[in-house]
């Protein structure tokens, strides 16, 4: 089936720093979504992508979707606490149904 | 808009025992779906409806799993009987076409 390979799984930060993540898949897709979730909660809709190449920010958020259209990558700039979190990307296939990655998890060092 | 909105929030309950998960999609939105999430596998699709109707329900573990959408504003899944593996975090969420809305979940603990 298709999958999405999501990296890295975890990561541990300082306040303040770049973070990335990116996701890969072997098919091409149309559309990726990026999504967080925080603890005790559903995921919530980020960013999404519609174009390959296209670079789209939501505040301190960038989200790209690759132009090979297999991959997309996500930035968050100078983090804050608030921003821990799981993060997951997913892809939208033919039936309009989403693959998911399985998440990268930020954690920020105290 | 409300969201989805799903109930209870927590759940304990002793093996055996029937265990009912409610969802209330948000209005307007024609798919529903039922994810559950364990620290092993992540999220599962479970199944989807489009319209009210199951569309796939191949993600099912198991006949104890069955659900419902008997009209567009209320879905249902359930666990008949219930056991310890079932215990995880269970989703709705509603979508228009994509980009899912997701509930709160129910945390479910089956002891």
């Amino acid at each position: 089936g298709q999958q999405l390979n999501q990296n890295p799984q975890s990561m541990f930060i300082q306040e303040g720093e770049d973070v990335s993540m990116n996701c890969t898949s072997s098919s091409i897709f149309n559309t990726w979504l990026w999504y967080k979730q925080d603890p005790g909660e559903g995921p919530v809709l980020l960013i999404a992508l519609y174009k390959a190449g296209e670079l789209t920010s939501n505040g301190r958020l960038t989200a790209q979707f690759g132009i090979t259209r297999k991959d997309s990558f996500l930035n968050i700039s100078a983090s804050i606490p608030s921003d821990v979190g799981i993060y997951f990307c997913t892809a939208v296939d033919s039936n309009y149904q989403l693959i998911w990655g399985a998440g990268t998890k930020l954690i920020i060092k105290p | 808009d409300a969201g989805v909105i799903q109930s209870p929030r927590h759940e304990v309950t002793e093996m055996g025992q029937e265990v009912t998960l409610r969802c209330k999609p948000i209005s307007g939105h024609n798919s529903l779906f039922w994810y559950r999430q364990t620290m092993m596998r992540g999220l599962e699709l479970l199944i989807y409806f489009n319209n009210n109707v199951p569309i796939d329900d191949s993600g099912m573990p198991e006949d104890r799993f069955s659900a419902k959408m008997p009209n567009a504003s209320f879905s249902t899944l359930k666990i008949q009987p219930s056991e310890p593996r079932d215990s995880a975090v269970y989703f709705c969420a509603s979508s228009p076409l994509y980009g899912y809305t997701f509930g709160s979940g129910t945390r479910l603990t089956v002891v």
